[in-house]
């Protein structure tokens, strides 16, 4: 049963343009939600995290949005740059000092 | 600089052989974890460990084997029980309350 789920393996969005990458969850006890920004042959870096006692966090280009009604969240990018094309991953840790659950992915692509 | 140390950077078992992948940090975190990456599957949990010579089997265990004896290192051995192998291997060490810091991961091969 998957616990974070990124429906969608893929996104395209022109340079400039905002990217929205989103994540739906399914565990209510979840408490705190992070972004990772992954490059091919690399590992994850963190990107942007999330408490759910809150419904926004910011950092430059990087906007994360929870919805907890709806168990969903969302990372936004704007503006895009060639640079973020990468794949990301939404995951929630079980809980503070146990093992993080990772979404599937989805592979961004930013089109000249 | 503090960090994770995976290696190799590519590994290369013919079928039948065990091979052991190195994973060492120097953040001193309690838990390390490691991880697989196969294309359309995420990261799948393998084996974590949360304090020395303690370690709890993730949703992929099978065909694996870890160590724990110092805090620093966290070796995983991929047996000949391992059916598909290949795969991108992930490790990743984590401080109580916080996210994980990745290493840069080894790509596993059969040849």
């Amino acid at each position: 049963d998957q616990q974070v789920k990124q429906n969608s393996p893929s996104l395209s969005v022109q340079e400039g343009r905002i990217s929205i990458l989103n994540c739906d969850y399914t565990n209510s006890m979840f408490d705190y939600f992070l972004w990772y920004k992954k490059y091919p042959a690399e590992g994850p870096t963190f990107l942007i995290s999330i408490s759910s006692i809150k419904d926004k966090n910011e950092d430059g280009r990087f906007t994360v949005f929870l919805n907890k009604s709806a168990k969903h969240l969302s990372l936004h990018i704007v503006p895009s740059q060639p640079g973020d094309s990468a794949v990301y991953f939404c995951a929630a840790p079980i809980n503070r000092d146990d093992k993080i659950i990772f979404g599937k992915g989805t592979r961004l692509h930013i089109l000249p | 600089d503090g960090g994770i140390t995976q290696s190799p950077k590519y590994l290369f078992r013919k079928e039948g052989q065990n091979v052991t992948l190195s994973c060492e940090q120097n953040l001193n975190h309690d838990a390390m974890y490691w991880y697989r990456q196969d294309p359309g599957q995420g990261l799948r949990l393998i084996y974590y460990s949360q304090i020395v010579n303690d370690f709890q089997k993730g949703d992929i265990a099978e065909g694996y084997s870890v160590s724990r004896e110092k805090k620093e290192s966290f070796p995983l051995t991929v047996t000949s029980a391992q059916k598909n192998p290949t795969a991108f291997y992930l490790c990743a060490s984590r401080h109580r309350g916080y996210g994980y810091t990745f290493g840069s991961g080894t790509r596993l091969t059969v040849v």
